[in-house]
């Protein structure tokens, strides 16, 4: 049972790049998450999805952009990287009705 | 705006002492309010959480208690040990969001 799986673990960017960051679960939850986690600044919220279907904006989802492709799967993409994307993304999953969210291994960016 | 925050960025307790870590909150509207462990290099873990409705909650070595008067959310831990080293955050839920405060940092002194 692998949980929650993100690729890749590391990226370098250059300004202007655009890439996509893959999330997927295999624990059949309907919701999912994105987060972006920078030195005291704790987990913000970029976007999550209640269900297959839907997307909705989190605390800061300029310049990125996500897709819930199915159940599963989770992307989120940046269009046009900028340094002030240099993070450590992490994606979680959630089942309905709880709260213990299931977080992957995270995605350091560098943006240069 | 609606955010979790925290009060003490660090926080360092000898080993075998007792802990708390502060949070607080705004959005009184939450559902759930969760605690979260995140161990260097790897995501958040679940400890506990409280339903809006409840005043404290215990689990094993973790007791978490709520005061919605002064929208104050803390997390207990009993005879800290060296593995309770980590960032810790408190969280809320409310409609599918899951929104996350800043953190504190514990270090167990030997």
């Amino acid at each position: 049972n692998a949980g929650v799986t993100q690729t890749p673990k590391f990226q370098v960017l250059k300004t202007g790049q655009s890439m996509t960051l893959q999330c997927a679960q295999d624990m059949n939850h309907n919701s999912m998450y994105w987060y972006r986690q920078d030195p005291g600044m704790g987990l913000r919220l970029i976007y999550y999805s209640a269900s297959e279907g839907t997307t909705d904006k989190g605390e800061v989802p300029n310049g990125y952009n996500v897709s819930r492709l199915n159940k599963r799967e989770f992307s989120l993409r940046l269009e046009s990287a900028a340094p002030s994307q240099t993070s450590v993304y992490f994606c979680a999953s959630m089942d309905r009705g709880n709260t213990e969210a299931f977080f992957g291994q995270g995605t350091r960016l560098t943006v240069v | 705006g609606e955010s979790v925050g925290l009060h003490l960025p660090t926080l360092s307790v000898q080993e075998g002492d007792n802990s708390i870590i502060n949070c607080a909150y705004s959005n009184s509207a939450s559902d759930y309010f969760i605690w979260y462990k995140q161990e260097s290099g790897k995501g958040p873990q679940f400890i506990i959480d409280i339903r809006s409705n409840m005043d404290k909650r215990q689990g094993q070595r973790v007791t978490v208690l709520l005061n919605k008067t002064v929208k104050h959310l803390s997390l207990q831990i009993a005879a800290t040990q060296p593995g309770d080293s980590a960032v810790y955050f408190c969280a809320e839920t409310g409609d599918y969001k899951l929104s996350f405060g800043a953190g504190t940092t514990v270090t167990v002194r030997a």
